[in-house]
């Protein structure tokens, strides 16, 4: 059984169109991340969603809307995508509070070209 | 301001050695936690450890083991007898409670184990 799982593994896309990650979870846990992995294996959180409500937001351009239709999901919709986008993005779910370990997703390869 | 180091950007090593990743945080809070992911070629991040730091135990963990000293601010990480399976990136990462969860990583090291 696969625990947090996206979907899907690689995208290659033109710039300019708007695209979606989806991630689920089937951890029972109560909050969910995105993360953005650069072409140096930099990490950085972009998003936290706690029970469907965002918690984090780290400076992230407003053409990067996540959504969690319920707590087990949180999807990542990109408009209007750039060259520089092109990443790795990776999902993850924690238990609430702590901080928790994070469990992560495979990530999913994104390439604009 | 939360800060992870990982001032060893690639490691070398020959099979059967023993390596020692660094890392370096800087917190001003008393409450928090470490950990250590692995991400190997496959590119999948891995759990290895997660640590509190009013728990200044070593772990191990068969050939694994973490040496946490809070005076040097240092969550070091120890493969013994290396094997090739372990060439990965281990990237240590920083929490604290209040922050919403947000764990900061260092920069990984990339471990390369030859024959």
């Amino acid at each position: 059984d696969t625990a947090v799982s996206q979907t899907p593994k690689y995208l290659v896309t033109q710039m300019g169109n708007d695209k979606s990650i989806k991630c689920e979870q089937n951890l029972g846990h109560d909050t969910m991340y995105w993360y953005k992995q650069d072409s140096k294996k930099f990490l950085k959180i972009m998003f936290s969603y706690n029970n469907k409500e965002l918690i984090i937001n780290e400076t992230v351009p407003n053409r990067f809307s996540p959504k969690s239709p319920d707590k087990a999901h949180l999807n990542l919709h990109i408009n209007s995508l750039e060259l520089g986008d092109s990443a790795v993005y990776f999902c993850a779910s924690s238990q609430a509070g702590g901080p928790h370990t994070q469990y992560f997703g495979p990530g999913t390869r994104l390439t604009v070209l | 301001a939360q800060k992870v180091t990982q001032a060893q950007t690639e490691i070398s090593v020959v099979e059967k050695e023993d390596v020692t990743l660094d890392c370096v945080y800087e917190t001003r809070d008393t409450t928090y936690y470490l950990f250590w992911y692995k991400q190997p070629p496959s590119g999948e991040l891995v759990f290895l450890i997660r640590r509190n730091s009013f728990d200044e135990q070593n772990e191990i963990s068969g050939r694994y083991s973490w040496n946490f000293q809070k005076s040097t601010s240092s969550f070091n990480f120890t493969i013994t007898a290396s094997q090739v399976v372990d060439s990965a990136v281990y990237f240590c990462a920083l929490g604290f409670t209040g922050g919403g969860n947000k764990l900061t990583f260092g920069t990984g090291t990339q471990l390369k184990v030859e024959l």
